[in-house]
């Protein structure tokens, strides 16, 4: 069964320090992968998403992805987080029946 | 563009009664819109596949008599928590996409469900 990775439940980063957010998936054929955000009590907004092509995304608010067949990834990063980036962050990948299959999520905090 | 827009936002009832959650897809023609559920501090669940003019797609362990879902039009789907309990207190989402190769998936706001 398909199923997205994200080892780390909660982050805790510098304002200015760079970001990386890790996501894994499981899944034979060729992937479509998203990173989405969610402020507290808020629906998702997409930052990024991957369907081919160049394998280094760029998304919304500064952030981008790398898309790594060879280790099934698609990590997220941030050169250099602002407070406002503190939230909730989930990695997916388009499921068979065209859903979306959710990691459990990376909790952002941000430190002053 | 490509904006679902979800009603209502948050919501309070009591045990035994019914909850009608709408998400419409205000520009665009959505013919599958999908339902998630997010319990506190969790990720989502796909609850089901609500398709345009036919029955909705459950996933397993989803409860179709409890969780009703009529997607009667090209922009609208609603999900009924019939005779909801305290456990069905959740966060629940929708989704649909104007076109995935172009925009991926749009979410809706949520509804923050709770039952007392």
């Amino acid at each position: 069964a398909q199923s997205v990775t994200q080892p780390d439940i909660h982050i805790t980063v510098s304002e200015g320090a760079s970001l990386e957010l890790r996501c894994n998936y499981s899944y034979g054929a060729t992937p479509y992968l998203f990173w989405y955000v969610q402020s507290p009590g808020q629906g998702l907004q997409l930052l990024l998403k991957y369907f081919s092509g160049d394998t280094l995304v760029q998304g919304i608010k500064g952030f981008e992805a790398e898309f790594k067949r060879s280790q099934s990834s698609f990590n997220l990063r941030k050169p250099s987080v602002h407070w406002s980036d503190a939230a909730e962050y989930f990695c997916a990948a388009r499921g068979s029946q065209g859903n979306l299959i959710f990691g459990k999520g990376t909790k952002l905090s941000v430190k002053p | 563009g490509a904006v679902v827009s979800q009603h209502p936002s948050r919501v309070i009832c009591k045990s035994g009664t019914s909850v009608k959650i709408e998400c419409r897809s205000l520009d665009f023609q959505a013919t599958t819109m999908f339902w998630y559920r997010q319990f506190p501090k969790q990720s989502l669940m796909l609850m089901a596949t609500s398709n345009e003019g036919s029955k909705a797609t459950y996933e397993q362990g989803v409860e179709k008599d409890k969780f009703l879902i009529n997607h009667a039009s090209l922009t609208l789907s609603t999900l009924t928590v019939t005779s909801a309990h305290p456990e069905d207190s959740s966060f629940y989402i929708c989704s649909a996409s104007p076109g995935f190769l172009r925009y991926g998936y749009t979410f809706g706001s949520g509804t923050r469900l709770t039952v007392v």
